[in-house]
């Protein structure tokens, strides 16, 4: 049974930092991997998404990869900013078609000081 | 586009009361997810439909939970009768080709429900 972890489950730091989010999961047979991000009372944006055949993939600040053979991904965020606060959820997508199902890490909750 | 539209956006009620919450994919999606989110368990898929018609609801906690998608357009989730458990924050999503590896989830602002 595929599960997904996240940690830590919560992270503080100084703006202008750079940090990372981990992210692992139980089984390598994955079809993609993405991070969301959730705002308190919103629901979830998706930010990255990683197939399983790529490593990497970068939006802006922000820059997803994917190990499929240790079960890891990171979202790596550049220069932090206090806009940057928000829970951070990884999901792991197992097949296409009839097994669509996305399986859920707990977040990690990022709180960036000004 | 207006994005997943869901309403009520809040919803109390009592206990033993029956509750609807609604949601409107976005115009051309043909997946639509039904989550529940809670602190204890996070985020759970309920139910997911494909063209209409359910394709898995193991999520479904027991009898009390159903969901419909009379057409494209629009899902209603119900809980009869509801109970103080089912107090949690309820998420509609919809995705344009589940088949592609490239394929994404929009979420809706959710339902926040509480269940006195």
């Amino acid at each position: 049974k595929q599960e997904v972890t996240q940690i830590p489950a919560a992270l503080s730091v100084p703006e202008g930092e750079n940090l990372v989010l981990n992210c692992s999961f139980t089984d390598s047979a994955i079809y993609n991997l993405q991070w969301f991000r959730q705002d308190p009372g919103k629901g979830l944006t998706s930010l990255l998404l990683i197939q399983s055949s790529q490593r990497e993939q970068t939006s802006g600040r922000l820059n997803a990869s994917l190990d499929k053979s240790s079960g890891r991904s990171t979202l790596y965020i550049a220069a932090s900013q206090p806009g940057d606060s928000a829970t951070y959820l990884c999901a792991v997508r197992l097949g296409r078609d009839s097994n669509y199902q996305l399986i859920w890490g707990a977040g990690t909750k990022l709180i960036i000081k000004p | 586009d207006a994005g997943v539209i869901q309403s009520p956006r809040h919803e109390v009620t009592e206990m033993g009361q029956e509750v609807t919450l609604r949601c409107k994919p976005i115009s051309g999606h043909d997946y639509l997810f039904w989550y529940r989110q809670t602190m204890m368990r996070g985020l759970e898929l309920l139910i997911y439909f494909n063209n209409n018609v359910p394709i898995d609801d193991s999520g479904m906690p027991e009898d009390r939970f159903s969901a419909k998608m009379p057409n494209a357009s629009f899902s209603t989730l119900k809980i009869q009768p509801s109970e103080p458990r089912d107090s949690a924050v309820y998420f509609c999503a919809s995705s344009e080709l589940a088949g592609a590896s490239t394929d994404t989830q929009y979420f809706g602002p959710g339902t926040r429900l509480t269940v006195l």
